[in-house]
């Protein structure tokens, strides 16, 4: 079946611009996640939707970051202003979740963003 | 903050050999470890996981172990083969609320012909 899909692959942006990525989850998936990887690091945890639940909006690093997500099912994520750190391959995760167990997050391919 | 980290950024092993990738983490009320292995160009991909009232688990050629006492995490991948080159996470994960993974900084594993 498909997987969590990703788009853009690669963008590339000039400082100051505003992007959006899109995430397309596993059908029927309940919970989305954004992580960030940045060049050399690991993940890191940027936002959380649930349902009809408010996201955890924990994670995100300032306030040019936002995300939403659509009828339960498509998400983007937006970057305003962009900055040279924002500079990371953005990966979105979906899963399954319910109370109690540990529920796998399938992750998209991610996209790759170059902010100049 | 609490986080899961590495040892070793990179580890090289000869075809056909063992490699064990180990881990450590500092959050001892986390209720999950689990092993991404993350491709070239792909997002992380689910190895085996391991709950945290358990010492092992084994899976196809793999095997994870655990040991609270140091806070310690290791993958064992036996008779490696040139598709298990690739960078190997670990992450941890509490059941409660939104499951948020926090990863450690990964290692990449070169398997050598």
């Amino acid at each position: 079946g498909a997987g969590v899909s990703q788009s853009p692959s690669n963008k590339v942006t000039e400082k100051g611009k505003d992007v959006e990525l899109r995430c397309d989850p596993i059908s029927g998936h309940t919970a989305l996640y954004w992580y960030r990887q940045s060049l050399g690091q690991g993940l890191e945890f940027l936002i959380y939707f649930q349902g009809n639940s408010a996201p955890d909006k924990s994670g995100l690093p300032s306030d040019r970051f936002s995300a939403e997500r659509t009828g339960g099912s498509v998400s983007t994520l937006t970057i305003q202003r962009t900055q040279q750190e924002d500079s990371a391959v953005y990966l979105c995760a979906s899963s399954q979740l319910a109370g109690g167990f540990y529920n796998e997050q399938f992750f998209g391919p991610g996209t790759r963003l170059t902010v100049l | 903050g609490e986080s899961v980290g590495l040892h070793l950024p990179t580890l090289s092993v000869q075809e056909g050999d063992n490699s064990i990738i180990n881990c450590a983490y500092s959050n001892s009320a986390s209720d999950y470890f689990i092993w991404y292995k993350q491709e070239s160009g792909k997002g992380p991909q689910f190895i085996i996981d391991i709950r945290s009232n358990m010492d092992k688990r084994q899976g196809q050629r793999v095997t994870v172990l655990l040991n609270k006492t140091v806070k310690h995490l290791s993958l064992q991948i036996a008779a490696t083969q040139p598709g298990d080159s690739a960078v190997y996470f670990c992450a941890e994960i509490r059941i409660q609320g939104a499951q948020k993974l926090v990863f450690g900084q990964g290692t990449r594993l070169t398997i050598n012909p």
